[in-house]
């Protein structure tokens, strides 16, 4: 398995623009985990998933970021629209609920807005 | 809710140095244990975990055992080498409807030659 694939790698936007970040999880794992990190705050949970059902979405910083899991193989991670202060590096993982519950992490998503 | 609390950084060491990255945990239920560590412009990666108490976890020369009692687990190793300079993140999978993990704050280790 190519691991869990994170796209773009980067991504320069302006404000106000729409910014969509893709993710693939591990073929087979049940859950799916978006992060954002930065120097200040560290690594937070945005929103995990469940079998593609979203399960705790209590991180996402405001109604201008959205997710999605149409299936087991795909999820995004929309800003409507951006702000400078959402530039970071955002991770996605995966993991198996019953199989020590270990993540794997992409390369990640660096965003910039300017 | 869960959370977890690990020493800030950085921590800087001559190599072959001990290492002691603490890490304490609050949580319902038992939930399992890992360390996990960042290099620059990669993703995080596992180095070890704990599914219950009083299990150790270990690898490539570093361990953690879970500790129960005093909710803690600390990451330990007996010689660092330049080669471990990189982020170190505690984290735990509890259950609260669904597996949650949730990291520490990461720290910092410089290892200098």
């Amino acid at each position: 398995d190519a691991g869990v694939i994170q796209s773009p790698r980067h991504e320069v936007t302006e404000m106000g623009q729409e910014v969509t970040l893709r993710c693939k999880p591990i073929s087979g794992h049940d859950y799916l985990f978006w992060y954002r990190q930065t120097m200040m705050r560290g690594l937070e949970l945005l929103i995990y998933f469940n079998n593609n059902v979203p399960i705790d979405d209590s991180g996402m910083p405001e109604d201008r970021f959205s997710a999605k899991m149409p299936n087991a193989s795909f999820s995004t991670l929309k800003i409507q629209p951006s702000e400078p202060r959402d530039s970071a590096v955002y991770f996605c993982a995966s993991s198996l609920g019953t199989g020590g519950r270990i993540a794997f992490f992409g390369q990640g998503t660096r965003l910039t807005v300017v | 809710g869960n959370s977890v609390t690990q020493m800030e950084g950085p921590v800087t060491l001559s190599e072959e140095a001990f290492l002691t990255i603490n890490c304490t945990y609050t949580a319902t239920g038992y939930p399992s244990l890992f360390w996990y560590v960042q290099y620059p412009g990669e993703g995080l990666q596992l180095l070890l975990k704990a599914t219950k108490a009083d299990d150790k976890g270990s690898n490539k020369g570093f361990e953690a055992t879970y500790r129960k009692e005093t909710t803690s687990f600390h990451l330990e190793k007996g010689s660092v080498q330049v080669s471990d300079s990189a982020v170190y993140f505690c984290a735990l999978s509890g259950y609260t409807g669904g597996f949650k993990t949730i990291f520490g704050a990461g720290t910092r280790l410089f290892v200098k030659a």
